[in-house]
């Protein structure tokens, strides 16, 4: 049974920082594996979608990498900004059309 | 990017009552939907999986008779809670995705509802 974690729980840093958020998954057959964003009492907002055959990819301030044979994955934040403050979800589709299975998150603060 | 919409976006309801949770595709045929629960400060938790036209999948442990799940349209995913009750209370979301046409099968998420039991 596929099994996500993300590291660290909770994270508040001082705007303008740089961070990473860890994701790890314990079956590494995955098809791809997506980055949300949740604001409190609201749905998700997908951020970055790595497919298997990628290792990383980018928008913006923001750039996922995704290392299959390890089962990690991180999400890289430049230059934080108050904005971003939300809880970071990262997900894995095993196969193609089935179900994700979610981390619990990182709540992420930025302070200004 | 697609467009996802759920509606009621809030419900309050007596216990013992019916809810009806819409989820509709707004720009995009879907041709699978997905029904989660969220709990407060956890993570989503799938609760069915939802293929139009066709019954739906649930996971275990959720109840297909509390939970009715109808996916009569490519645009429209229904979700019944049936004879609520306060521990039915939680954050319902659902995603879409559209198998037929898309390369990477994202999943396109709704901006959840939330379902309060008295």
């Amino acid at each position: 049974k596929q099994e996500v974690t993300q590291i660290p729980a909770a994270l508040s840093v001082p705007e303008g920082e740089n961070l990473v958020l860890n994701c790890s998954f314990t079956d590494s057959a995955i098809y791809n594996l997506q980055w949300f964003r949740q604001d409190p009492g609201k749905g998700l907002t997908s951020l970055l979608l790595i497919q298997s055959s990628q290792r990383e990819q980018t928008s913006g301030r923001l750039n996922a990498s995704l290392d299959k044979s390890s089962g990690r994955s991180t999400l890289y934040i430049a230059a934080s900004q108050p904005g971003d403050s939300a809880t970071y979800l990262c997900a894995v589709e095993e196969t193609s059309g089935s179900r994700l299975t979610f981390g619990e998150g990182t709540q992420l603060t930025v302070n200004p | 990017g697609a467009v996802v919409s759920q509606h009621p976006s809030r419900v309050i309801c007596k216990s013992g009552t019916s809810v009806k949770i819409e989820c509709r595709s707004l720009d995009f045929q879907a041709t699978t939907m997905f029904w989660y629960r969220q709990f407060p400060k956890k993570s989503l938790m799938l609760m069915a999986t939802s293929n139009e036209g066709s019954k739906a999948t649930y996971e275990q442990g959720v109840e297909k008779d509390k939970f009715l799940i109808n996916h009569a349209s490519l645009t429209l995913s229904t979700l019944t809670v049936t004879s609520a009750h306060p521990e039915d209370s939680s954050f319902y979301i659902c995603s879409a995705s559209d198998l037929w046409t898309s390369v990477v099968d994202e999943q396109f998420f709704g901006p959840g509802t939330r379902l309060t039991v008295l």
